[in-house]
C-alpha cells in the first residue's frame, strides 16, 4: 500500500516568507508526528497528533511554527516569516496509534535563501 | 525525559568488515528501543527494535543489537558489510507510555571498497 507522502519534496523561499509543508500519511494511521532533521543535530520533535485529542505542540521552536490536521488525515505544517535558520528537512511519520512502529516520508527539504 | 547519545557521528569501514555503532540511552522508565537507517534522500526505515524479551534483537538486512540494562546500551552490529550498507543510521528511545520517539543525532556509516 501506499506509504507517507510528503510534498513539495523540495522548497526554496526567501526569508520572511510563509511556506506550507503537506503531509498525507497511510490511511488509518491515527498517529501523526513532524520532525525536524538539520545537518548533524538529528531529528527534533515538533509536533504530534492522536485521533481527535489536543495536538502535543511542545516541540515547536517558536510561534511562528504552526500546524493542523484535517479529518484526522492529512497535516499542513505552516512556517510564517521564514528565518534562514528554519532551513533543515521536515519529516512527517505516522503510526496506527500512539505505541506502533512510525512510518516516515521522505521528507521536505526546505532552504530559506 | 530520556535521551540518547550517539558516540560517534561518522565510521568509515571497509567492505566485509564487521561494524559496530554504538548507542547509550537514559531514561527514568522502561524502555523501548529502535535503530532507523536513512539512505540519501529517503526518509528513515526502521532496522529493528526492542520492546522486551530476549536482548539480542535481529532487524532487517542482517544488523543486530543488543539490550543492555546495566550498561544502558543499544549498540548496532553486522558481522560484514557491504557498499549498500552506507547510510545514517538513528538510534531512538521511547519511554513507557510515552509516544514521544527521541533521536540520536545519528552515525554516518561509510562502507568503502
Amino acid at each position: 500500500g501506499a506509504g507517507v507522502s510528503q510534498s513539495p519534496s523540495n522548497k526554496v523561499t526567501e526569508k520572511g516568507k510563509d511556506v506550507e509543508l503537506r503531509c498525507d500519511p497511510i490511511s488509518g494511521h491515527t498517529a501523526l508526528y513532524w520532525y525536524r532533521q538539520s545537518l548533524g543535530q538529528g531529528l527534533e520533535f515538533l509536533i504530534y497528533f492522536q485521533g481527535n485529542s489536543a495536538p502535543d505542540k511542545s516541540g515547536l521552536p517558536s510561534d511562528r511554527f504552526s500546524a493542523e490536521r484535517t479529518g484526522g488525515s492529512v497535516s499542513t505544517l505552516t512556517i510564517q516569516r521564514t528565518q534562514q535558520e528554519d532551513s533543515a528537512v521536515y519529516l512527517c511519520a505516522s503510526s496506527l496509534d500512539f505505541s506502533g512502529d512510525l512510518a516516515f516520508g521522505s521528507g521536505t527539504r526546505l532552504t530559506v535563501v | 525525559a530520556q535521551s540518547v547519545t550517539q558516540l560517534d557521528s561518522q565510521v568509515p569501514v571497509f567492505e566485509e568488515a564487521p561494524v559496530e555503532l554504538r548507542c547509550n540511552y537514559s531514561s527514568s522508565v522502561s524502555v523501548y528501543l529502535f535503530w532507523y537507517v536513512q539512505y540519501p534522500n529517503q526518509g528513515l526505515q526502521l532496522l529493528l527494535k526492542y520492546l522486551s524479551g530476549s536482548t539480542l534483537v535481529k532487524g532487517i538486512n542482517g544488523f543486530e543489537a543488543e539490550f543492555n540494562k546495566s550498561q544502558t546500551s543499544f549498540h548496532l552490529r553486522k558481522p560484514s558489510v557491504h557498499i549498500s550498507d552506507t547510510a545514517e543510521y538513528f538510534c531512538a528511545v521511547r519511554g513507557g507510555s510515552n509516544y514521544k520517539l527521541t533521536f540520536g543525532k545519528g552515525t554516518l556509516l561509510t562502507v568503502n571498497p
